[in-house]
């Protein structure tokens, strides 16, 4: 059975650092590239980023390409998140989700989403 | 506001269909297939339907999606309490080169 569990979140500054995990289990997680896709307060799902399955490649949205590092360990069945230089409009709950393929392409979709992790920036 | 425009929220009896639309353009819907999630209050999303019209193992079969041009909606016949929740669709989209969802539909069942 697929589990994704993200760690991590938590209150943290405007213009801080804050790094998120996602341990994998119950699939073949080398194989199969991963999104983190985030849900502000109330409001609808948005992509932020992928990663091939052998970390190769990264993909990102414009809202958050130079800020935002998305990076992986197969050895250890993980994905990260880094986030800096934190804004007020990053506060969202951060899902890890898995793609049915290992590269980014027209064909994606996720087919399995972890509980999420809550970041929330404030002064 | 959302590549993908969906009506913010649609109600209906318990027992009857509800059918929640999704429009996009060429760049997206029009040359891509959907996906369609289910959010339940508090919850992660669940995949409910991928591939314009593809049920996955495990959905209930009273959902349904199809697709026409560049627009794509998702059908829930024989309406039920536990089918109150926030429905996204999701598509790639040609422009941006990524994904991108709808602003979401709330069911409410009367």
């Amino acid at each position: 059975q697929v589990h994704l569990v993200e760690s991590g979140g938590g209150v943290v500054q405007p213009g801080e650092s804050r790094r998120l995990s996602c341990a994998a289990s119950g699939f073949n997680f080398g194989a199969y590239g991963i999104h983190w896709v985030r849900q502000a307060p109330g409001k609808g799902l948005d992509w932020m980023a992928f990663i091939q399955y052998d970390g190769s490649n990264e993909y990102y949205a414009d809202s958050v390409k130079g800020r935002f590092t998305i990076s992986r360990d197969n050895s250890k069945n993980t994905l990260y998140l880094q986030m800096n230089s934190l804004k007020a409009e990053d506060t969202a709950i951060y899902y890890c989700a898995k793609d049915r393929d290992g590269m980014f392409s027209s064909g994606w979709y996720v087919d399995h989403w972890g509980q999420g992790a809550l970041v929330t920036v404030t002064s | 506001q959302s590549v993908l425009t969906q009506p913010p929220s649609v109600s209906e009896a318990p027992r009857q269909r509800v059918t929640i639309s999704c429009s996009g353009s060429s760049s997206n819907i029009g040359n891509n297939p959907v996906i369609w999630y289910q959010q339940l209050p508090g919850k992660a999303p669940k995949l409910l339907i991928y591939y314009d019209d593809l049920v996955p193992s495990g959905v209930s079969d009273r959902f349904s999606g199809s697709k026409s041009g560049t627009s794509a909606s998702l059908a829930i016949s024989g309406l039920q309490s536990e089918d109150e929740a926030d429905y996204y669709c999701a598509t790639w989209d040609d422009t941006l080169s990524g994904p991108v969802f709808g602003g979401g539909t709330k069911v409410t069942v009367l």
